[in-house]
């Protein structure tokens, strides 16, 4: 596709409620990542992928989050037992580049509220 | 560690006014330097990049040096318009696929 395509837009979860969080990166991009931007904060990195293989899961906050990315191509962030500090704007973004920051795209992302 | 520091916002201008948003740096090693522009309801987009000292990085009008010695990356425009009025985050990477943000700064540009 022409852009980072990020589903849904918006999602209101109960607190304990799993959810599921979708990237669709730019067609042949490489490079996935996730971020996590709280609001008035700048984004925090959670994970990283290079085509199915995830190399750098460090930002995860704990064993909730979970990412996938199977076929190297859409990107799945899965939030299990949502709690309310789990709401924030979740960020993907795709690189053509192996090494990221040169030319990354990004989704307009999905803004999670657990009430 | 290696972080990133903005001045806070918001910034608020008149149309055509001069535009300096600080950010100042500390890293281990020689990062590359960036600022990424947030419109609202839109996602991040790069605006401008420097990969190594005294590189300057400009576009659209914006324009930012990298200080090695001074260890910043200022973000200047000459003349601001109103649509430049967005959130504007610094960041620094060194070269491990990551990207370090700074908090971000408002800018709000009034006619």
């Amino acid at each position: 596709g022409a852009g980072v395509s990020q589903s849904p837009r918006y999602k209101v979860a109960k607190r304990g409620q799993d959810v599921a969080l979708r990237c669709d990166p730019i067609s042949g991009h490489v490079s996935l990542f996730w971020y996590q931007q709280a609001l008035g904060q700048g984004p925090e990195f959670l994970t990283y992928f290079q085509n199915e293989a995830q190399l750098d899961k460090s930002g995860l906050p704990s064993d909730r989050f979970f990412a996938e990315r199977p076929e190297g191509s859409v990107s799945t962030l899965k939030i299990q037992r949502t709690q309310q500090e789990d709401s924030a704007v979740y960020l993907c973004a795709s690189s053509s580049d192996r090494v990221g920051g040169y030319g990354y795209t990004f989704g307009s992302g999905t803004r999670l509220t657990v009430v | 560690g290696n972080s990133v520091t903005q001045m806070e916002g918001p910034v608020t201008l008149s149309e055509e006014a001069f535009l300096t948003i600080n950010c100042t740096y500390t890293a281990t090693g020689y990062p590359s330097l960036f600022w990424y522009v947030q419109y609202p309801g839109e996602g991040l987009q790069l605006l401008l990049k420097a990969t190594k000292a005294d590189d300057k990085g400009s576009n659209k009008g914006f324009e930012a040096t990298y200080r090695k010695e001074t260890t910043s990356f200022h973000l200047e425009k000459g003349s601001v318009q109103v649509s430049d009025s967005a959130v504007y985050f610094c960041a620094l990477t060194l070269n491990t696929d990551k990207l370090i943000f700074g908090t971000g700064t408002r800018l709000q540009v009034f006619p």
